[in-house]
């Protein structure tokens, strides 16, 4: 079955950099654009970045953009997030979640969620 | 705010009906028949229930239903069950060049 586990999360000062894995499994990792998502403490989903099946096409939400990039390893089935220059208001539940396509075409959704891991950005 | 509006919240008792309405642009939700649905209990990740405005994925109760008018598409549970009380969030493709996937603010569903 079609796993998604992410790690890396934790407390980090306001400034400070952290970096997300996303382990997967149960599905062909290579074919598959993989995004991340986020959800503030009581509040919606917000779309964060996304990457396509090979690495060559990437994307991210204007409120992250140039702090925030998505990557991949195909050879270790594993996404990445590398959060630099980190604020208060990116603190939220992360989640990759998968695409049901390889290129975040129109008419691609996600259609499975990781569980998340906690970033809490706090001096 | 939220690219796609949703109510806040809605609610009925068991073995009744509900829906739930997702209003977006031309851009999104009134441009494509590519929106989606997602079950959210608490502390625990979205579910997929509904994609491509009406079709459920493998395993979702065929109570989940979803249809489109417009600018504004639909969730609809038929024959609430205690267990189907969760958010619920739509999502839709947009033309936009950034975000590449919108979700609605999320609406809380109580099962009374």
């Amino acid at each position: 079955q079609v796993q998604l586990v992410e790690s890396g999360g934790g407390v980090v000062q306001p400034g400070r950099s952290l970096r997300l894995s996303c382990a997967a499994s149960g599905f062909t990792f290579s074919s598959y654009a993989i995004h991340w998502v986020r959800q503030a403490p009581g509040k919606g989903l917000e779309w964060v970045a996304v990457i396509s099946y090979d690495g060559s096409s990437k994307d991210n939400a204007d409120s992250v953009k140039g702090r925030f990039t998505i990557s991949r390893d195909n050879s270790k089935n594993t996404l990445y997030l590398q959060m630099n220059s980190l604020r208060a208001d990116d603190t939220a539940v992360y989640y990759c979640a998968r695409d049901v396509g390889c290129c975040y075409a129109p008419g691609g959704y996600i259609d499975y969620w990781g569980q998340g891991t906690l970033v809490t950005v706090s001096s | 705010q939220s690219a796609l509006t949703q109510p806040a919240s809605v609610s009925g008792s068991p073995g009744q009906s509900i829906t739930i309405s997702c209003t977006g642009t031309s851009s999104d939700v009134g441009g494509y028949n590519y929106v989606s649905w997602y079950q959210q209990h608490p502390g625990k990740a979205p579910k997929l229930m509904i994609y491509d405005v009406t079709s459920r994925p493998s395993g979702v109760s065929n109570r989940f239903s979803g249809s489109k008018s417009g600018n504004r598409a639909s969730l609809t549970i038929s024959g609430l069950q205690a267990e189907d009380e969760a958010d619920y969030y739509c999502s839709s493709y947009t033309s936009r060049s950034t975000p590449h996937v919108v979700f609605g603010g999320g609406t809380k569903l109580t099962v009374l």
